[in-house]
This record gives C-alpha cells, structure tokens and sequence, in this order.
C-alpha cells in the first residue's frame, strides 16, 4: 500500500513555456502532500506544502507565481512550473502524508526530471 | 534555528559494517526516519524511530537517543546496492519533516 505516482517521469520543454507535473496518492488519501526539488549532488530541498481544498504554504525564497501548486482532491496535487527557464531544470518530487498513521512518514513519488531548454 | 547534521561521504568495504550518524537540534520532537535514495530516484523508506533504544530490520538498524539528539544507521554485510545517499529526517513540533544532507555511502568490492 501507500503508493505515489507521479506524471510525467520526465520532460524537456522550451525557455518560457509551462508544465505541469500531475502527483497521485492510489491508494490512501493525502490531506497533505509536499513538493521537493532536488538539484545534482544536493539535498532535497521542500518547496511547498499543499493541503486539500486550501492554498499552499510556500518555503522561504520559492516564487508562489512562478511555482503554481493545486491540490483539488485528497488524490491529486499538480506543480506548475510557469515560463520555465533553464536554472529550472531539476528533479522534482512529491510526497505525500497519509494522515491515518501515527508516524507522519511521508510516501514518495518516483519523481520528474525536468530539462528546460 | 533547526539544524540536522550527517557526514557528506563514507566509504566502506563489501561484506563490512558501516554505521552512519547523525545529529539533530529542531523545535520539538515527533520522530526520526531513515530514508535511502539512489541517484535519479526518490527517497524509500527504511526506519521510523519515536522512543530511545534500537530497532533492527534485517540487516540495518537504527538507534535514537533523544536525550542526546542523536541517532544512527547501521547497515551489516554491506552489498553494493548499498551504494546511495542516506537521509536523516525528523518531524518537528509542527510535524514536519526536517531534513538532512544525506550522507552519500560508497561501497568498494
């Protein structure tokens, strides 16, 4: 149980155009899910938590305009990266929180590699 | 301010034992976890410790000392799929997930 997917594995896309990265809890619900950029050779670093229903809490330093999150179902949270650039390029994953436990682990994603060109 | 520190790099032998550390100063307490990630995929899961004392799971085993902000990772007969950065997390007062560096393991035959 508690799987994550995530959509799409990986994406290449042009300077100044969007795209969006689809995060799936299967088979719990996620009241809470979390997004991580990981650059090469580095830490996870959060970026935002996103609950259901209400708007994100972004990390210190993460453009909220630029970095557009959406969690409409406990299921389902969406990452769109807006007029992408090259320093873009990174590794993106979600996680998400099953609420039900007592231990707050947090169940990744397989992540998406994004290359902005 | 919250602070998880583990070393950047160790190395060790296969077959051999490696025991990897970490220390931890964050505002409040609600568990540690272990997390393994090889390069290009997503954290998996390995450990969750709440109370003091020793948790073995196979051939890695974790240990909490809360009174000490410490706790370890021991992995036994090492194999080279062991290769991968190990990640210490806790869970603050807020229950969120604080993390480390990751302390990047490499095995040599």
């Amino acid at each position: 149980g508690a799987v994550v997917s995530q959509h799409p594995s990986w994406v290449i896309c042009k300077s100044g155009t969007s795209v969006k990265i689809e995060c799936r809890s299967l088979d719990f619900q996620a009241t809470t899910m979390f997004w991580y950029r990981q650059f090469p050779k580095q830490s996870l670093m959060l970026m935002a938590t996103s609950n259901e229903g209400s708007k994100a809490t972004y990390e210190q330093g993460v453009e909220k305009d630029k970095f557009l999150i959406n969690h409409a179902s406990l299921t389902l949270s969406t990452l769109t990266v807006t007029s992408a650039h090259p320093e873009d390029s990174s590794f993106y994953i979600c996680s998400a929180r099953s609420e039900t436990g007592t231990s707050y682990e947090q169940y990744f994603g397989p992540g998406t590699r994004l290359t902005v060109t | 301010g919250q602070n998880i520190d583990q070393p950047t790099e160790m190395t060790a032998t296969e077959g051999a034992i490696v025991q990897i550390n970490c220390t931890y100063q964050t505002s409040g307490f609600n568990g540690l976890f272990w997390y393994q990630q090889h390069a290009g995929e997503a954290p998996t899961f390995l450990s969750y410790n709440v109370l003091d004392g020793l948790e073995e799971k196979g051939r890695f085993s974790s240990f909490l000392s809360r009174s000490k902000g410490y706790s370890y990772l021991l992995l036994k007969e090492l194999q080279m799929k062991d290769s991968a950065s190990y990640l210490c997390a806790v869970v603050d007062s807020n229950y969120q997930l604080i993390w480390g560096a990751g302390t990047k393991l490499i095995i040599k035959p």
